[in-house]
Formats: structure tokens, C-alpha cells, sequence
């Protein structure tokens, strides 16, 4: 069993419409979760991030995490042509002093808005 | 003025071969990250690197050899190439004790 996992898509979402991306985890350690987006031969770029339970809100998109579940998503309100792209998942353990936090990924799901 | 920079952008070599890839991050952050992401896109950590000091080494063939000479910088030589080293590597850094990492360009190695 992977240590993040994710629904591993294609996605295909029309414009507009909501896309929902899941992932859950199973460190229960886990202490801070990350939504990355990385673009066909980019490098990944972090769009949210999210540490307490519950939904955190920027612009268009949420990020819901529940510690109970290990589950982590992001929605993407009116979804445009310019979000296709793959979204990983990432968690960290407590962050501590010593730099050994191991940051894992999920699989990443690739998105497809649809115009 | 790029935060996180690797170099090579692209590599391309021959079996048996041994390569080098150098990244370097001006952020001031104390831990830094060489990952490998596979053609399905999955990002696997190999290593990271604590104010100089190795913190990760997930497994990673012998023939993967990181060095930091400072907390700027992060080298990966392979050696011996094979064709399933084939993949993007991409450096990561981020400040110990914040969590946000910041990613390179990556460097796309071809195995031939």
C-alpha cells in the first residue's frame, strides 16, 4: 500500500463545473497536507495547503482535510481550460527541528476541462 | 532570479555512463530534495539533505551518489547508467520547520 494514495484518473471535468480531486493517506502522523499542480514538462507548483480539519479556501479553489479518515481533496470551482493539468498530493509528517521530514507524494491525477 | 535551479534541463546518454546533475537553491532553506518522477508521473523521494548533512537515502542504488558542499546546494552523480534511470529528477528545498517545498525545473534523463 502506497503511503499517499489518489484516484488516479484522467478526470475529464466540462468548463466550468466543479472538479473534485481525492486522496487519503495512511501515516496517521501525517501533520500537513499539500495540493501541488504541475503542468505537461513543468515542475510541480503548490496551490494550497492545508494543516487543520476542516475546508481552507482560496480563490477558486478548497482544499477539506479529515484527520479521522486520512483524507485529504481539493475542489475546483468554475473549472477553466487552464487548470488541465496533474494535481499531486502530498503529506509530511510533524514538522520537527531536525530536517528529516519526509515529504510523500500521491500518484497525482491528471485533469482534462473540457471547453 | 530562480529559486530552486538544476542543470542540466536534459540529458541524454548511453548505458555505462556516468552523469551529474547540480542544483542549487537561493532561498536560505535548510533541507534539500532529489526525487524521481516516472513517466506516470509518480514522484518518488530518493534522498534529502539536512544543512548538509543526509537525513533520507530511500533505498537508492549504490550507484546514486549525492553530495552537498554547502546547504545551497545539492549534487546527484550516477553512476554506471541504466535504461530504467530513464525518468525526470527533479531538486526540491524548503526551510526546516515550514513546510512548503519549493521545486527545480527538473532534468529529463534519457538512457539510451
Amino acid at each position: 500500500q502506497k503511503e499517499v494514495e489518489q484516484n488516479s484518473g484522467p478526470l475529464s471535468v466540462p468548463e466550468g463545473a466543479i472538479a473534485s480531486l481525492n486522496c487519503t493517506y495512511s501515516d496517521r502522523g501525517s501533520q500537513s497536507f499539500f495540493w501541488y499542480r504541475q503542468y505537461s514538462g513543468k515542475s510541480p507548483e503548490l496551490i494550497m495547503s492545508i494543516y487543520s480539519n476542516g475546508d481552507k479556501e482560496d480563490g477558486r479553489f478548497t482544499a477539506q482535510l479529515n484527520k479521522a479518515s486520512q483524507y485529504v481533496s481539493l475542489l475546483i470551482r468554475d473549472s477553466q481550460p487552464s487548470d488541465s493539468a496533474t494535481y499531486l498530493c502530498a503529506a509530511l509528517p510533524l514538522i520537527s527541528n531536525f530536517g528529516n521530514e519526509k515529504l510523500t507524494f500521491g500518484t497525482g491525477t491528471r485533469l482534462t476541462i473540457i471547453p | 532570479d530562480t529559486a530552486v535551479s538544476q542543470t542540466p534541463k536534459y540529458l541524454v546518454t548511453q548505458m555505462g555512463n556516468d552523469k551529474s546533475i547540480k542544483c542549487e537553491q537561493n532561498l536560505g532553506h535548510d533541507t534539500m530534495y532529489w526525487y524521481k518522477q516516472d513517466s506516470k508521473k509518480f514522484l518518488k523521494i530518493m534522498f534529502s539533505y539536512n544543512n548538509k548533512e543526509l537525513i533520507i537515502n530511500e533505498t537508492v542504488p549504490n550507484r546514486f551518489s549525492p553530495k552537498s558542499p554547502d546547504k545551497a546546494h545539492l549534487n546527484l552523480h550516477i553512476n554506471s547508467l541504466e535504461l530504467g534511470d530513464s525518468a525526470v529528477y527533479f531538486c526540491a528545498s524548503r526551510r526546516q520547520g515550514f513546510s512548503e517545498a519549493f521545486f527545480g525545473q527538473g532534468t529529463r534523463l534519457t538512457v539510451v
